[in-house]
């Protein structure tokens, strides 16, 4: 099945800074890809996704970054402020959403004023 | 966005009680819930999905006669925990399914079982 990593597990920049978040996939036929921020105490949301037809989607000092080949995405966030701080998800989907959905590990991100 | 209502946000109880979950999608239909469970630092682990008008299938691991689990309309899922113990607290996490295949995630609630 399907298995998604993701790096690193806690990642911490100064405001301002741009911060990467990198995932790998192991099936090459999922072909969703979700980006997810959760506060404290909070469900998930969804920041960003993209699908396996596109290369890259941004989405203000948000984008994300896809190599099929290479099976791996990564999340950029650019001008990061404190309130970017948060755990960010990973996901891989084939087809039909959350019953494949296969979450990464996680990412803790610290932004420091 | 669409959004997801989830209910309550936190709970206590004692051992042996039953708690239930409502989850409710308010601006779109979600034929599709999905429930998690979330430990501390840790990732959403898929608990079930549910159907609307159908039993809920639960992965492999999950009790079904103890994560009770009920769909009966196109906006509302309901996750009951029967007899509720220590080791069942836990983050609890709903999602449903919206269009194209994007899933929006309920507040959370967070049980614990004295």
């Amino acid at each position: 099945g399907e298995n998604v990593e993701q790096h690193p597990s806690t990642l911490s920049v100064q405001e301002g800074d741009s911060a990467v978040i990198k995932c790998t996939y192991s099936d090459s036929a999922s072909n969703y890809f979700p980006w997810y921020k959760q506060e404290l105490g909070k469900g998930p949301q969804l920041i960003i996704d993209i699908r396996s037809n596109v290369g890259e989607k941004k989405d203000q000092r948000i984008a994300v970054t896809l190599n099929k080949t290479a099976k791996h995405f990564s999340l950029h966030i650019t001008e990061t402020q404190p309130e970017d701080s948060a755990v960010y998800f990973c996901a891989a989907s084939i087809g039909a959403g959350g019953f494949k959905t296969i979450f990464g590990a996680g990412t803790r991100l610290f932004v420091k004023a | 966005g669409a959004v997801v209502s989830q209910h309550p946000s936190r709970v206590i109880c004692k051992s042996g009680t039953s708690v239930k979950i409502e989850c409710r999608s308010l601006d779109f239909q979600a034929t599709t819930m999905f429930w998690y469970r979330q430990f501390p630092k840790q990732s959403l682990m898929l608990m079930a999905t549910s159907n609307e008008g159908s039993k809920a299938t639960y992965e492999q691991g999950v009790e079904k006669d103890k994560f009770l689990i009920n769909h009966a309309s196109l906006t509302l899922s309901t996750l009951t925990v029967t007899s509720a113990h220590p080791e069942d607290s836990s983050f609890y996490i709903c999602s449903g399914e919206g269009s194209n295949e994007k899933l929006f995630f309920g507040s959370g609630t967070q049980l614990s079982v004295l």
